[in-house]
């Protein structure tokens, strides 16, 4: 079945730090790919999607590109501010069965240090 | 971004006892998912329910749950008597039509059972 699977956290990084999060992905079809962040007490926002092979998702910074010979869609950011303190989920749903569920990964909880 | 309003955002239940949580979804939708998220841990699909029925459901959806959408708008999931293992985050999801790609999340009701 589809599985999605996500480097373990916590992650601490400095502000102004890199961030590479990696995300993999088991798909039999043909999966979109999204991150979804969960700021502190809120509910799950969407941050990027792709859906399909070689697309780059952008916003606020945050980069993310649907690489099918790896199976991956790595979350990356240039420069991370305290703001970016959340739980990062890597997610995809397969588009070829028109029932088909978001499975998220297990999160990563990212916490910035000013 | 679209929104989805979930309520109450907090409910403390008595073991046993049944609850009903709502979702406004956005106009005219028709595909809806409840998730949930035991405190710290993954988001667990539940449920999806497309133009008024259930159209995929898990492990976890057993007899104690039920769906509905009795007025054409809010969107229901009802716990029929409540688990101390129920306590968690439910999240509504709208993801308006099967063809669309990503889905929008209201921020969650927390239930307490207790």
């Amino acid at each position: 079945g589809n599985s999605v699977t996500q480097m373990e956290g916590p992650v601490t990084l400095s502000e102004e730090a890199f961030l590479t999060i990696n995300c993999t992905y088991t798909a039999t079809g043909y999966p979109s790919l999204f991150w979804y962040v969960q700021y502190p007490g809120e509910g799950l926002q969407l941050l990027l999607k792709a859906t399909k092979a070689d697309d780059k998702g952008s916003n606020k910074g945050f980069e993310a590109t649907y690489r099918k010979e790896t199976t991956s869609f790595h979350l990356e950011k240039g420069s991370v501010q305290v703001s970016d303190s959340a739980v990062y989920f890597c997610a995809l749903s397969d588009r070829s069965s028109s029932a088909s569920k978001i499975i998220f990964g297990s999160g990563t909880r990212l916490s910035i240090r000013p | 971004e679209p929104e989805v309003t979930q309520t109450p955002s907090h409910q403390v239940t008595q073991m046993g006892q049944e609850v009903i949580l709502r979702c406004v979804p956005i106009s005219n939708h028709l595909y809806f998912y409840w998730y949930r998220q035991i405190l710290g841990q993954k988001v667990e699909f539940l449920v999806s329910f497309y133009n008024n029925e259930i159209s995929e459901k898990s492990e976890i959806f057993d007899d104690q749950f039920s769906v509905e959408r009795p007025d054409g708008s809010n969107f229901t999931l009802k716990i029929r008597s409540t688990k101390l293992e129920d306590s968690a985050m439910y999240f509504c999801a709208d993801r308006g039509q099967p063809m669309n790609t990503e889905a929008f999340f209201g921020q969650g009701t927390r239930l307490t059972v207790v």
